[in-house]
Formats: structure tokens, sequence, C-alpha cells
């Protein structure tokens, strides 16, 4: 069982807005800061956002992250075929003294 | 360029030992923490554990203490992770990735399958 909760599934059309939420806790997301990751099908994990709304180089700026509070949310805005991957958030956990990972949402463009 | 390159798939038995390799390049290798990160099949993503090459400064996960090992050999930039009696339940494929910083990893390996069966 995950620390971090995420929903197993999201979807949208084409050119569509998808948010994809992501639940933690005081000891991890809520004192420290989050990242997220974009696994295509069959490859590795690809870093997407770090510190809770910065882009790597080379992302594209449809992209973008938030945080508040102990919750954090990642959001594609203009969904792209492309896009269809599973993502991950992840923290810091000062109790677990260690990197916790979401469970994971996989996005589906309809 | 940063780049991780992995060792290839396995296929053991249970109770047999492995050592799987992360060969980092493009980068001071001494000045990054690299991870292992566990992905069961169909499942999520869980870290192993973590290790400082410019002081072997090694961290484990407490799910995977004391059944797994994470080395490092300086000499050839490259990290390790082994096994001295493998089970069934260690299936999956495994990555090394680059800890950039705040718990951070910025470049992944291609990973790497291990797969257990009698």
């Amino acid at each position: 069982q995950s620390v971090l909760t995420q929903p197993p599934s999201a979807s949208g059309t084409p050119g569509q807005r998808v948010t994809i939420s992501c639940s933690g806790a005081s000891s991890n997301i809520g004192r420290n800061p989050v990242h997220w990751y974009q696994q295509l099908p069959g490859t590795a994990p690809k870093a997407l956002i770090f510190t809770n709304n910065q882009r790597p180089s080379g992302v594209p700026d449809r992209f973008s992250g938030s945080k508040s509070g102990a919750s954090a949310s990642l959001v594609i805005s203009g969904l792209q075929s492309d896009d269809e991957a599973d993502y991950y958030c992840a923290a810091w956990d000062d109790s677990l003294n260690g990197d916790v990972f979401g469970s994971g949402t996989k996005v589906t463009v309809l | 360029e940063v780049q991780l390159v992995q060792s290839g798939a396995e296929a053991k038995k249970p109770g047999e030992s492995l050592k799987i390799s992360c060969k980092a390049s493009g980068y001071s290798f001494a000045n990054y923490w690299i991870g292992w990160v566990r992905q069961m099949p169909g499942k999520g993503l869980e870290l192993v554990g973590m290790v400082y090459p410019y002081d072997s400064d090694t961290r484990y996960t407490p799910s995977f203490e004391g059944h797994v090992v994470i080395s490092l050999d300086n000499s050839v930039d490259t990290a390790y992770l082994q096994w001295t009696s493998l089970k069934a339940s260690d299936t999956a494929m495994y990555y090394c990735a680059r800890h950039w910083g705040g718990s951070f990893y910025d470049y992944w390996g291609q990973g790497t399958l291990v797969s257990v069966s009698s």
C-alpha cells in the first residue's frame, strides 16, 4: 500500500485538460517538495515535474504541478495521444526517513 | 550527456544469488546519490535503497533491509544491487536513478528485469 494516494485512472479526449491528484500527510507532502514522473508503456520512468512546479529541460509547458497543504496536483493541458502513460508523484517522508511514491495513475486518451 | 546503463535481464531460480549493475557516465559519479527502485509486475514504484558514492553512505527502505545489498565500484563509476538468496517475490523490474536532491531523481537507467522461478 503506497504512502501517497493517487486515483488509479484518469482519461480525456485530445485537447482536454486532465488533473491528477496526490494525497499525502504532514510528514511528507505537508513538509517537503513533491515531484512527478511519467512512465510511458514499457519504458523507464522519466522526470516530469520537480519541487512542486518546476519542469526539467525538454518537458512541455502543457505539464504543470502545484501543491497545497498535504496534497498536490499534476495538470496536463491540451491532452495528446503521446501522454498516455502512468504518472507517479513522490516526496520525502520525515517519519519514514525515505522517499515515498504514489500508487500511480494511468492516463488514457479517448 | 548523463547516462545510467544497467546490466541485462536475468532469469534465476529461488535460492540463487545475483548482482545487477548500473554504470554512470556524463557527470561526476561521486557527487550524487544513486537510488534503486523496484517495480513489480503491474505495480507501482518502490525505493529499495540508495548509496552515496562520495563516502559510500548506504540507506535501505526497511522492508528491503537484510535481503539486498547495495554496493559500489567507484573506479568504474558503477553501483550494484545484489541478493544472496533470491525469492520468487523478487521478480520485478529494477531501476537505478540519479538522486538530484530533495528526493528528486532526474535521470533513470533503462531497467533490469529480474525473473525468479523454479
